[in-house]
């Protein structure tokens, strides 16, 4: 099983829908978790932080189920600038420090 | 201010050779990782520093990869006797402390003929 699984995608939607991406991850000592963003041949960038308290930022809202080990982030209206690849990030601080990307899931926004 | 840097932006190499790839991380961020990323793949955790020491070496490939760090900031990561394989993009992500936000440099494009 992998560290840190995410849906395979890819997700085609229209504009203004409302899209759903899931995570889940295997060492339940993990400390933080993040969602980046990842445009074509560019470097990772921060979309959210991840708390079990939800965090919502604008039309993104991010959610942690620590029992169950499970990230989700939801994005609603979506736009055609949100179409890149969104990757789960879980940072794990026992049994070695290692910051574990999930394979990201691709998100394709048309008009 | 200025963000993650990373030289070279891109390198050709021939089998067998030896490359240095460089980072320079956001000053005063202690934590640095390093990171490859093959075409079309996600990203591969190689390792990770904190201030100079790199507490977990065992995500690095081989042992034909190594990963330094001086002074808290600069790292290199070297690769003897390349191989195609090694072809990818190899990132470079500072964070203010261990589990925080990573910030991340363009990379460095490394393709070994």
């Amino acid at each position: 099983r992998k560290e840190v699984e995410q849906d395979p995608g890819p997700f085609n939607v229209p504009e203004g829908a409302t899209v759903a991406f899931n995570c889940t991850y295997s060492n339940s000592a993990s400390q933080s978790f993040f969602w980046y963003r990842q445009d074509c041949r560019k470097e990772p960038k921060l979309l959210m932080s991840v708390y079990s308290s939800g965090n919502e930022d604008g039309r993104f809202t991010a959610q942690l189920n620590r029992a169950s080990q499970y990230i989700s982030l939801l994005i609603r209206d979506s736009k055609l600038s949100d179409s890149a690849t969104y990757l789960c990030v879980v940072n794990m601080g026992t049994g070695g420090f290692k910051t574990i990307f999930g394979a990201g899931t691709r998100l394709f926004v048309k008009a | 201010g200025a963000g993650v840097s990373q030289s070279p932006s891109n390198k050709v190499t021939e089998k067998g050779k030896d490359v240095e790839l460089r980072c320079d991380p956001i000053s005063g961020h202690t934590a640095l990782y390093w990171y490859r990323q093959s075409l079309g793949q996600g990203l591969e955790f190689l390792i990770y520093f904190q201030g100079n020491s790199a507490p977990d070496k065992s995500g690095l490939p081989s042992d034909r990869f190594s990963a330094e760090r001086t002074g808290g900031s600069v790292s290199t990561l070297t690769i003897q006797r390349t191989q195609q394989e090694d072809s990818a993009v190899y990132l470079c992500a500072s964070s203010s402390n261990f589990g925080n936000e990573q910030f991340f440099g363009p990379g460095t494009r490394l393709t070994v003929l």
